[in-house]
């Protein structure tokens, strides 16, 4: 397996514009996480699925994030409209069936920089 | 918040070396994990301690955890070059999330 990919890896907009993040996790696995990573915060988890299912979204910032998974291979991450203050390195990760006792992998990420 | 704080936020040693870091957190957990990260990109698992596991080993990497003071340790020994990078500990307080740290930022120097 590829592991899980991101695309795209690098985004700029302008402000108000709407971004849509994209993962695509490893096969098998149904635990799907999205995080954020900036200087000021560190990692923050925005939001997990399991089996394409929101568990916990208490970590999306404003309600101008938003997430879906369709399916068991794929997930998006978009914002609408994006701020200055969104730039940042968002990830996706998932894991293996059980949760419990489980390692997260993640992929490369997405740089996104709102102008 | 459930995130965990590592200490310290920067570590520089030289090659050959041991680096420890530390990691604090506030809930009671399942396991506790930690990962690195080079910069620019995504986060890599390297060891996994359960909340019934006091010490585990794997390669130059021993982790210790502390439920008692809700406290982690990562050593690495006999550092190298390519070790440079940034620690994250990541908790997981049973809801099958994880919660990361702030990170320590490690150098080490040829």
């Amino acid at each position: 397996d590829a592991g899980v990919i991101q695309s795209p890896r690098h985004e700029v907009t302008e402000m108000g514009q709407e971004v849509t993040l994209r993962c695509k996790p490893i096969s098998g696995h149904d635990y799907l996480f999205w995080y954020r990573q900036t200087m000021m915060r560190g990692l923050e988890l925005l939001i997990y699925f399991n089996n394409n299912v929101p568990i916990d979204d208490s970590g999306m910032p404003e309600d101008r994030f938003s997430a879906k998974m369709p399916n068991a291979s794929f997930s998006t991450l978009k914002i609408q409209p994006s701020e200055p203050r969104d730039s940042a390195v968002y990830f996706c990760a998932s894991s293996l069936p059980g949760g419990k006792n489980t390692e997260a992998f993640f992929g490369q990420g997405t740089r996104l920089t709102v102008v | 918040s459930q995130q965990g704080e590592e200490d310290p936020q920067a570590l520089s040693i030289q090659e050959g070396e041991n680096a420890t870091m530390n990691c604090s957190y506030k809930t009671s957990i399942n396991n506790l994990q930690w990962y690195r990260q080079n910069s620019g990109r995504g986060l890599v698992h390297l060891i996994l301690i359960r909340s019934n596991e006091r010490e585990k080993h794997s390669g130059r990497l021993r982790v210790t955890l502390d439920t008692s003071k809700k406290s982690s340790s990562l050593l690495i020994t006999a550092s190298r070059a390519a070790d440079t990078a940034s620690y994250f500990c990541a908790t997981d307080p049973g809801a099958n999330n994880l919660f990361f740290g702030t990170g320590t930022r490690l150098t080490v120097i040829p």
